[in-house]
Order: C-alpha cells, then structure tokens, then sequence
C-alpha cells in the first residue's frame, strides 16, 4: 500500500483479555518494527522482522508478548492476559532494507486501554 | 546506553514567533532524525541529518547536526497553528548481528501556536 497501516485504530479490553494488533507496511518493505509509546513517552522498541524472520524480540517487556509475520508482510502483535501497564499506544514503521541510517515510515498506532 | 535529552519539554509561542527544539545525545551520533507527531495521527518523518554541520530545510522547518554530532536543533520559523504537535527525534541505537538497527527515541518536545 501507499503507507503503514494499522488495525483497529483503538482497542479498549478488560484486564485478563487477549487482543491482537495488525500492522500492514508498505507493500515494498522488507522490514517491520513494532514500537510501545506510553502516554508522554517517545516510542520504545519491541521487535522487529525482516521478511518473516525475527532476529531481536529483546524489547517485548514479557511472554505475554508475541509477534508474526509469517509470510513476509502483515504482521500482528499478540498480548496475552492483558495488564492495565500494558495500556499505550502501539505503533509498526516499516523500512526498505531495515540498514543503518535508513528512515523507518510509521503507522498511525493502536491505542490500546485495558481497564 | 544512548540517550537522547530534548529540550524544551513544552513551548508555547506566539504565531508568527520563531522556535528552536534541541535534541542532545550522550555519544556520537551517526544518524539523527526528527519527526513530528499529532493527535490520532501516525509519527511523519522532517528531517534526516547524518554528517557532522549538516543542515536541511523543508518549508519553514531547518534541523542542523553540529560539528561533533552530538546535538541537533529543530528551528521554525514564523510559526503557524498547523505547527503544533509534538516534536521527537530519533538515533540510531547499537547495529546488531543481523546488521539491523533501533531506533533511540528523545522524549518530545510539545509545541502549540496560539494564533
């Protein structure tokens, strides 16, 4: 597509629930991050992909937290057993090659609340 | 670890009034970013600023990367409402096995124009 895309735009569950986020990145990029922003925070790293591999998961803050993108290009971001911390913005960027120095394009982000 | 220190936190201006937004790295940087964020919206990328005395301009935003590469500043001149958001710059975190970088983000600076 013509930018990063994500789904829903806004979650609102109650604690102990599951909730899946989607991200669609633009369609010619072969990398996929997946940020947390906490209200009044800059975005912090979760994971990220090239293609469908995941070679750093060292930013999801527990097991309840997964990710996939098993065919190279939609990725969801699983939170099981939600938490009331676990309420924030979510936010995927994609870039091209996902080298050094290159510009990552973000989504517009899920704001997830977990009452 | 990398830090990034924004200053200030917050501004309100006049419109019409230039501004300035400082972003300070406590190491080298090798590649800066600055995006801008609004409410409901996703992160947009300005500005990318990699070579120590770099200066790049778009409209009526200039970013520069000082000689020692370890600050850069975000100047606006006659500011507008459209103007208004939040302000975060960005480094490039440590390269890992596969080559691939995070992104270390600043806190935000929030700026509102009062017209």
């Amino acid at each position: 597509g013509a930018g990063v895309s994500q789904s829903p735009r806004y979650k609102v569950t109650k604690r102990g629930q599951d909730v899946t986020l989607r991200c669609d990145p633009i369609s010619s990029h072969a990398t996929l991050y997946w940020y947390q922003q906490a209200l009044g925070q800059g975005p912090e790293f979760l994971t990220y992909f090239n293609y469908e591999a995941q070679p750093d998961k060292s930013g999801l803050p527990s097991d309840r937290f997964s990710a996939e993108r098993p065919e190279g290009s939609i990725s969801t971001l699983t939170i099981q057993r939600t938490e009331q911390r676990d309420s924030a913005m979510y936010r995927c960027a994609s870039s091209l090659f996902g080298t050094l120095q290159e510009t990552q394009y973000f989504g517009p982000g899920t704001r997830l609340l977990v009452l | 670890s990398q830090e990034l220190e924004q200053s200030p936190q917050s501004l309100i201006v006049q419109e019409g009034k230039n501004l300035t937004i400082n972003c300070t790295s406590s190491k080298t940087l090798y590649g800066l970013y600055w995006y801008k964020q609004k409410y409901g919206e996703g992160l947009i990328f300005l500005m990318m600023l990699q070579k120590g005395g770099e200066e790049k301009s778009h409209e009526k935003i200039t970013a520069k990367l000082d000689e020692k590469k370890q600050q850069s500043s975000l100047h606006i001149t006659a500011s507008q409402p459209s103007h208004a958001g939040i302000y975060l710059c960005g480094a490039d975190g440590p390269r890992n096995a596969g080559n691939n970088r995070k992104l270390i983000w600043g806190l935000g600076t929030s700026l509102a124009v009062n017209p």
